[in-house]
């Protein structure tokens, strides 16, 4: 299957502090998403980005499929950002894999 | 609109019980999928249906996984003489075909074998 590796594993801001995460794959994708898993550990999806830059509110995603990266931007940081991002790649056969996540931690 | 709904929310069993999982996704929604994930990692896929189709499993889901979704609408994924090893939450995923991006995932259930 696609490699999937995402940077950095663990982070921690300051509110209000901006940040990237990265995801690299291991080989040509037709879809990627972004997706957002709260301390709860609701998935929840943020971008669906094979190609492009997309953004919503303060976060924003850019992919470079023919390097196989994507960035997701989050800017003007709260603590409601806290969870994990995963990166997930999905070539054929309808099955994503997933990355191992950033952790994010937004600190008062 | 609901979401995604699965049942329950936390199982508890001991090594060698028979377990099974329910996922209701959203109404329209033609795909399925079922994911497991353990702790610090990433959902891993374990198996897909388009309407009641099983298309794809994973080699994750032994002999002792079976999925089913009789009518295209609820699914069921069933584990047998469970083990220690099939601790993990269980997610279950639903999307339109015809839209890309779409999935919605569900709570999970989290299995916890003794």
């Amino acid at each position: 299957g696609i490699q999937v590796e995402q940077s950095p594993p663990d982070l921690i801001l300051q509110e209000g502090a901006n940040s990237t995460l990265r995801c690299n794959f291991s080989d040509s994708v037709n879809n990627l998403q972004w997706f957002h898993q709260n301390p709860w550990g609701q998935l929840i999806n943020l971008f669906y980005i094979p190609s492009g830059t997309k953004q919503n509110g303060r976060l924003s995603a850019t992919t470079v499929a023919t390097e196989r990266y994507s960035l997701l931007y989050i800017s003007s940081s709260q603590t409601t950002d806290s969870g994990v991002y995963f990166c997930a790649v999905e070539s054929t056969g309808n099955q994503f894999y997933f990355g191992t996540g950033t952790s994010l931690t937004v600190i008062p | 609109d609901t979401g995604v709904s699965q049942n329950p929310r936390h199982k508890i069993t001991k090594r060698g019980q028979n377990v099974t999982f329910r996922c209701d996704p959203i109404s329209e929604h033609n795909r399925l999928y079922w994911y497991r994930q353990t702790l610090g990692q990433g959902p891993e896929f374990l198996t897909y249906f388009q309407n009641e189709a099983q298309l794809e499993k994973s080699r994750l889901l032994s002999d002792r996984f079976s999925a089913e979704r009789p009518k295209g609408s609820f699914s069921t994924l069933e584990i047998q003489r469970t083990e220690q090893g099939d601790s993990a939450m269980y997610l279950c995923a639903s999307s339109l075909a015809v839209i890309a991006g779409g999935e919605f995932f569900g709570p999970g259930t989290r299995l916890t074998v003794l």
